[in-house]
């Protein structure tokens, strides 16, 4: 079945460091979608990315989907310590029509002041 | 409006008791998914509804679990003679289909199963 990776599991930087995490599915998307999870909280959804080679800003993130609609990532730059939390990407399946996300891993990121 | 909503938000349960979780979706969501989210993973799909309808229940890890939305709004989560490895967060998400499939997690339910 369609399996999404995600690396790295975990990142600690320094505040005002950037940040990127990776992302790649076994099998084309129709779609990415991230979230981010903070400690004891629950996924909350960033933003989706639908065409190939798809960029899109939101402040200091920035998301792209790859050419090939298999790959994708994020990245935060100047980071701050309200970006803590873990961050994960979720694919659709290209012929699901149903909304069922296979979720990555997780990218867990720590901020140090 | 309000999100969604899960209850009970923690459980702790013997193994071999039977469990029973509560979604309430954002009113009007038509589609609704349960989640399971161990420690230090992502959330992994159980099943997923359409109104009352349940179109996908490939997730499901065993026929211990039990999913249901019987009128198309509130959705349970049966979970039949637990064992520890059951034991993690089960998220509920729902969406109203368009453009963003956007999902809205509700803030789960953390079962422990002693």
């Amino acid at each position: 079945g369609q399996q999404v990776m995600q690396i790295p599991q975990y990142q600690h930087v320094q505040e005002g460091e950037d940040f990127t995490t990776y992302c790649n599915s076994s099998t084309t998307l129709s779609n990415i979608q991230w979230y981010k999870q903070r400690p004891g909280g629950h996924p909350v959804f960033l933003i989706q990315l639908v065409k190939s080679g798809e960029v899109k800003k939101q402040k200091r993130l920035t998301f792209q989907f790859g050419e090939a609609k298999k790959n994708s990532s994020l990245h935060i730059t100047a980071t701050q310590t309200t970006d803590v939390g873990t961050y994960f990407c979720a694919g659709m399946e290209i012929y699901n029509q149903g909304g069922k996300l296979i979720f990555g891993q997780g990218t867990e990121l720590s901020v140090k002041p | 409006g309000a999100g969604v909503s899960q209850s009970p938000r923690y459980k702790v349960a013997k193994r071999g008791q039977d469990v029973a979780l509560r979604c309430d979706p954002i009113s009007g969501h038509v589609s609704l998914f349960w989640y399971q989210q161990a420690l230090g993973q992502g959330p992994e799909f159980l099943t997923y509804f359409q109104n009352e309808a349940q179109l996908d229940k490939s997730g499901l890890p065993s026929d211990r679990f039990f999913a249901e939305r019987p009128e198309g709004s509130v959705s349970t989560l049966k979970i039949q003679r637990t064992q520890q490895e059951d034991s993690a967060v089960y998220l509920c998400a729902s969406i109203l289909p368009g453009q963003v499939n956007e999902q809205y997690f509700g803030p789960g339910t953390r079962l422990t199963v002693t």
